[in-house]
Formats: C-alpha cells, structure tokens, sequence
C-alpha cells in the first residue's frame, strides 16, 4: 500500500521569500513521486517528478524537490516566491513498476503569497 | 494538440438525474482515468480504462458507470445522481512509458441539488 502526507494544508509566504512545502510517503516498493499544481479554477499540472535518477529534482518555474529515502520526504522548495505561485499544490505516489493510473495523490497545499 | 478537454464546465443536476460527463483526449495515450476533487480530500479515483473496452474500477466507483469504446474518448455516467456527487470532477490520461505523469483536463464542476 502507498500514502502520501502534506504536513501542511495551508502555507503562507511573501513574495521574494522561501517556499517550502512538505510531504512524507509511505510505499512497499521504490516510489514515483511528483508534484503537481493546481491554480485557481484550472487543471492540474505537472511541476516536477522524481523515478529514481537523481534525488535533486529540478522542475517548472523555478521549483525543486529533494527525495530523501532516509526521511520518507519528498520536499517541493523555491527560493524566492512569486505572486504567480499562490495555487494548490499536491504531492503524489506511484509505487515503481506499479500502474500508471493508479496514483495516490496528497490532501493539497494551499501556497498564498502576500505582496 | 488539444490535449485533454472535458464538457460541460459546469453543471447543476437535481437529484435523481442522470447525465454524462464529457472526456475526450487527442495524444493517442492508451490509459484514462476519471477522478474526483473534493476540498481537503485530494483527488480520488471513481474509475480507470487502460485502452478501449478496458474499464476497471478505482477508490469510489460507487453511483458512477464508464465505458471506452474508442482511444480517445472515456465518457463518465451518473446513473441517479446525488448530492453526495458534488464536486469536481477531472479527467486524465498517461501513457505506459511516460513514468506515471498524467495529463489533466481543466474539469467539470458538478452541483446536485
């Protein structure tokens, strides 16, 4: 079985600041981990993945995910936030070699960021 | 490429009715899924097809019917719908090498009153 925990639903930064949104997952197998967005009243898209290559995962827009197999975490992080940025966000799961349909998705993140 | 479109955007059913939502895609990707996005619960798998006359069932299937007779096309199906069912609700599609990243349409919002 696989899960996924974002240990913050709501995250609230200025702009020009760090974002960091955290996320820990559980899975029997080597895990497939993403995060996806989601900006208001639109679909979701793709930020970043990780499939076991490097552990440092650089995605769209400036954001970054560091996978630590030691700590369970898939941590999304970006340097300086932009008032673009405020969305939802969600961590997901797939198990390696498990089906591409079956994704376990996070309970989201909401990201505000003040001016 | 249009990737994935979803009809209606909105909708407002009384309950009891039934209707179809809309999910057609336009990359030849082999795998559908419809989901559910209720706030604070994430997205939820209703149902899944890994190619055409291929349907299987997800997380909550429950009051929702699909079928998939063609690649691009994977209508979803209130048969009498309830209150209970509303919500957003988004199709996606993959494809088997792709790693698991899925492709999302922009949703449909579904009220039942």
């Amino acid at each position: 079985a696989q899960s996924v925990t974002q240990l913050d639903s709501h995250v609230s930064v200025s702009e020009g600041t760090p974002v960091l949104l955290r996320c820990n997952y559980s899975s029997s197998y080597s895990p497939s981990l993403f995060w996806y967005v989601q900006h208001p009243n639109k679909g979701l898209q793709l930020l970043l993945k990780y499939t076991s290559a490097a552990t440092l995962v650089k995605g769209i827009n400036g954001f970054e995910a560091e996978f630590k197999k030691s700590e369970t975490s898939f941590h999304l992080t970006k340097p300086s936030a932009h008032m673009s940025d405020a969305a939802e966000y969600f961590c997901v799961v797939k198990n390696s070699g498990g089906s591409n349909y079956k994704l376990t998705f996070g309970k989201g993140t909401l990201l505000t960021v003040n001016p | 490429n249009a990737g994935v479109t979803q009809t209606p955007k909105f909708q407002v059913l009384k309950t009891g009715q039934s209707m179809t939502l809309q999910c057609a895609q336009d990359m030849n990707h082999e795998y559908m899924s419809w989901y559910r996005q209720d706030p604070g619960m994430g997205l939820r798998l209703i149902h899944y097809s890994v190619g055409a006359g291929i349907t299987d069932q997800g997380e909550v299937p429950n009051g929702y019917n699909v079928s998939r007779s063609t690649t691009e096309d994977f209508p979803l199906r209130l048969l009498s719908a309830a209150p209970s069912q509303t919500s957003v609700y988004f199709c996606a599609s993959s494809y088997p090498g792709g790693g698991g990243e899925q492709f999302f349409g922009p949703g449909t919002r579904l009220t039942v009153l």
